[in-house]
């Protein structure tokens, strides 16, 4: 089974500041890397697919990059309307799919 | 509107069964694979299953292998989740979601086992 290493676990940021998450695949996955973004009480939301393209609608603040085992997710400017829980997901092994541990982000 | 609407949670004993469905609406529900992610409470998001669009190729979790069944019928536009032999750690909130990108999500359904 693909393992994926999401950091950090949490991390606290202020308004405007550039914030990074890194995900890593315990084996090669190409681009097959989503990204999501989960506010407190609702289902998560699609950001990010194929490791570096944003979905419709998206703001174009975040961002990701990577392929092979080591992908990042960045916004580039930290606004108050993004704290929540980020996750990176993999789907390299379809139908089968692995979700990385999550990121929550706080406003310092 | 593209929508999933899960249903068939609710209070089940250990060991007992439940049976899942998700209605999709709004997409031609049979040019996709589906999939069932799972969050207990306070915990990160779980992939449970996934099955093509024509059933032809199903995974499962290794936690639910050989207790969970994911099914779908194309013409009923639904995807179920059958739990058998259901743990207090299968309590959690049952999403259904679209796609390999897993682009539309439902509101889920909340599954706790418990005596």
């Amino acid at each position: 089974d693909i393992q994926m290493t999401q950091s950090p676990s949490s991390l606290s940021a202020s308004v405007g500041d550039r914030v990074t998450i890194t995900c890593q695949a315990s084996q090669d996955i190409s681009n097959y890397l989503n990204w999501y973004q989960q506010k407190p009480g609702k289902a998560p939301k699609l950001l990010i697919y194929d490791a570096s393209n944003l979905e419709t609608g998206v703001p174009s603040r975040f961002s990701g990059s990577g392929s092979g085992t080591d992908f990042t997710f960045t916004i580039s400017s930290l606004q108050p309307e993004d704290i929540a829980t980020y996750y990176c997901q993999q789907y390299d092994n379809l139908p089968c799919s692995t979700f990385g541990g999550g990121t929550k982000v706080e406003i310092k | 509107e593209v929508q999933l609407v899960e249903s068939g949670g609710g209070l089940v004993q250990p060991g007992r069964s439940l049976r899942l469905s998700c209605a999709a609406s709004g997409f031609t529900f049979d040019d996709y694979a589906m999939h069932w992610v799972r969050q207990a409470p306070g915990k990160g998001l779980e992939w449970v299953s996934g099955i093509s669009w024509n059933s032809g190729s199903i995974g499962y979790a290794d936690s639910v292998k050989g207790r969970f069944t994911i099914s779908r019928d194309n013409a009923k536009n639904s995807l179920y989740l059958q739990m058998n032999s259901l743990r207090a750690e299968d309590t959690a909130l049952y999403y259904c979601a679209k796609n390999y990108y897993m682009d539309v999500w439902g509101k889920g359904t909340t599954v706790t086992v418990s005596s």
